[in-house]
């Protein structure tokens, strides 16, 4: 099985600042890393697929990077409605999937 | 748009069977670029994939839950289904029903696009 860890699992924050988050995983799964947002309440919702690739409708302050066992979310400039837990996913053994245990980002 | 919708029990004794469906309405559950999934959350916990199928009864599931779970999918009825034996207070969680997109548009990491709203099963006496 594929292990994924997130990196803080909770994070401190001001509007406005740059946040970033790691997910690592057990093995290499080259690209095949997808981000997701989580509100209370909700249904996660995918910000970023392919490690760096923009869903369609999600803000251009979100961004991501990685391959092989290491992965950064990026939020360039925090805004209020940011504030969410995020989570991680590898594809590499679709339809076998796993999640990240999530980052919650909340406001400092 | 697609839609999915859980419906099943909101509580369940220890010992029993916990069983929901997913309604897909919006779209083929029949589509050869998808797979359906189910997903479940504790409260207050992170998302654990519990298993996916595909529209042809090809079925997936994690295995730390694999002895127990269960998926099939009824493509009739454009629904697929989740039992989950023998529960007991940790399977306690939101359940939450999920396309699997993995066509071309994936860049070749398939990505939960469309979920359900989630359903609390609480298992209790």
């Amino acid at each position: 099985d594929i292990q994924m860890t997130q990196s803080p699992s909770s994070l401190s924050a001001s509007v406005g600042d740059r946040v970033t988050i790691t997910c690592r995983a057990s093995q290499s799964i080259s690209s095949y890393l997808n981000w997701y947002q989580q509100k209370p309440g909700k249904a996660p919702k995918l910000l970023i697929y392919a490690a760096s690739s923009l869903q369609s409708g999600v803000p251009s302050r979100f961004s991501g990077s990685g391959s092989g066992t290491d992965f950064t979310l990026t939020i360039s400039s925090l805004q209020p409605e940011d504030f969410a837990t995020y989570y991680c996913q590898q594809s590499y053994s679709t339809p076998q999937v796993t999640f990240g245990q999530g980052t919650r980002l909340e406001i400092k | 748009q697609l839609q999915l919708q859980e419906s099943g029990p909101g509580l369940v004794k220890p010992s029993e069977t916990l069983s929901l469906t997913c309604t897909v309405s919006g779209g083929s559950i029949s589509s050869s670029s998808y797979y359906w999934g189910w997903i479940r959350q504790p409260p207050g916990k992170g998302l654990e994939w519990i298993g996916s199928i595909y529209y042809s009864g090809s079925t997936y599931y994690n295995p730390s839950l694999k002895s127990r779970v269960t998926i099939s999918v009824d493509t009739s009825k454009n629904q697929f289904s989740l039992k989950l034996s023998s529960v007991t207070a940790a399977d306690t969680a939101v359940y939450y029903c999920a396309r699997l997109s993995a066509g071309i548009a994936v860049a070749g990491s398939p990505y939960f696009d469309y979920w359900g709203q989630g359903t609390l099963v609480t298992v209790s006496s």
